[in-house]
């Protein structure tokens, strides 16, 4: 059965402390590994796709990196706006011939100044 | 690029009516159209896949006919809880993905559904 698994749950950081959210992924075949922020009371904002292992890509203080087996989101010296749940998502091969993401639980991120 | 919009924001409804949400991509065609439902603390829950022209893939354990999903076109699909009861309120999330894109789900705002 295809499973996402993030972690931490939870993640408080003091403004400007470099730290990595983990996503690890159990499925058939790795189509897509998405990921995406969501602020409270809102729908997830797209951030990143990654589709093979080795693959990076970066946007501001994001770094997003994949392996066979997980993906890391890494967040430089962040900032208090960086707050909000970070979501991993991956789409397998196979699903029925739509796109469809299985969601982790994500991780809820606070940096505080 | 790819905005999606849907209507209303928030809703409050008694028990027993029916409630219509409209999802909208503003600025590309969708093929595809999903629908997920999210509880507090919770990570999204996919409800269904729609897509243009044709009838809707429902998850495992969602009722079709209380979550009835229209896709009439390319920028427009619908999503309409039939007799709520307040176990049915919740966030409702829908996503679109561009016809010959890639593959990337790009996300409404929500609806919040509050069901007395």
């Amino acid at each position: 059965e295809d499973q996402v698994t993030q972690s931490p749950e939870a993640l408080r950081l003091q403004e400007g402390e470099s730290s990595s959210l983990n996503c690890s992924y159990t499925v058939s075949g790795l189509r897509g590994l998405f990921w995406y922020r969501q602020d409270p009371g809102k729908g997830p904002e797209f951030l990143f796709t990654l589709y093979s292992a080795g693959e990076e890509k970066e946007k501001e203080r994001l770094k997003a990196t994949l392996t066979k087996k997980e993906s890391f989101l890494h967040i430089t010296a962040p900032k208090p706006e960086d707050s909000a749940t970070y979501l991993c998502a991956v789409q397998a091969w196979g699903s029925g011939g739509y796109n469809k993401l299985i969601f982790g639980a994500g991780t809820r991120l606070a940096v505080h100044p | 690029g790819a905005v999606v919009s849907q209507h209303p924001s928030w809703v409050i409804c008694k028990s027993g009516t029916s409630v219509k949400i409209e999802c909208r991509s503003l600025d590309f065609q969708a093929t595809t159209m999903f629908w997920y439902r999210q509880f507090p603390k919770q990570s999204l829950m996919l409800m269904a896949t729609s897509n243009e022209g044709s009838k809707a893939t429902y998850e495992q354990g969602v009722e079709k006919d209380k979550f009835l999903i229209n896709h009439a076109s390319l920028t427009l699909s619908t999503l309409t809880v039939t007799s709520a009861h307040p176990e049915d309120s919740s966030f409702y999330i829908c996503s679109a993905s561009e016809a010959g894109g890639e593959e990337t789900q790009y996300f409404g705002p929500g609806t919040r559904l509050l069901v007395l």
